[in-house]
């Protein structure tokens, strides 16, 4: 079936410095990956989501790469903003465009 | 205002009673969506629905069932809530297409005593 991996469970880090954020996938399809963020209290909203024609998506100073091979699509930015302080999740979607969320990532930075 | 909407906000209820949550689309969105977030922050899929036909069931206990009245309304009703059910309720909805995107109301917060 459809799962998600993050790794990582709580991120700390100091403001300027640059973020990571694991994710994998196992999927029987080739699905889409997506990236959402939730800050506290609000919705989940879309931050990334992957092309089919292998471009980058890029949004807000994040990005992140489909990698088929190694079946992740990791989150990065350059330089973290204290703004960036959120719940980060990674998710799939292949039959019948259900979202199929990872455990999620909380991403705390600090001055 | 186009968006998603939910009611209640908030909704605090007893073992045994029944629930029922709204949830409205303004995006003209042919897919809405019922996903739970359980207080690990854990987000699950429960239903999907497409023009007010059920698509997707994702193994929901049978006390759950969801209701469209048209491709801009899903609710869901609880038949006999349990305390596992306390949890915050999204609702989201999309174009239906392959990977579109899809978007999500506020939720609705569940506390069962």
């Amino acid at each position: 079936g459809d799962s998600v991996t993050q790794t990582e469970g709580l991120v700390t880090l100091t403001e300027g410095l640059p973020v990571m954020l694991n994710c994998t996938y196992q999927s029987t399809y080739s699905p889409f990956l997506f990236w959402y963020v939730q800050h506290l209290n609000e919705a989940p909203k879309l931050l990334l989501k992957s092309f089919t024609d292998n471009k980058r998506p890029e949004h807000q100073g994040f990005h992140a790469t489909l990698h088929k091979s190694s079946s992740s699509f990791h989150l990065q930015k350059s330089s973290a903003q204290l703004s960036d302080s959120a719940l980060y999740y990674c998710a799939l979607s292949s039959n019948y465009n259900v979202l199929y969320f990872g455990s999620g990532t909380k991403l705390t930075v600090e001055p | 205002e186009t968006a998603v909407f939910q009611t209640p906000n908030y909704h605090v209820t007893q073992v045994g009673n029944e629930v029922s949550f709204n949830c409205k689309q303004t995006l003209g969105h042919d897919t809405m969506y019922w996903y739970k977030q359980d207080s690990k922050k854990l987000l699950k899929i429960m239903f999907s629905y497409n023009n007010k036909q059920l698509i997707v069931n994702e193994t929901v206990p049978r006390r759950f069932s969801p209701q469209s009245s048209d491709k801009a309304h899903l609710n869901l009703r609880i038949k006999s809530v349990e305390p596992e059910d306390s949890a915050v309720y999204l609702c989201a909805s999309s174009s239906g297409g392959a990977g579109d995107t899809q978007y999500f109301g506020p939720g609705t917060r569940l506390l069962v005593l």
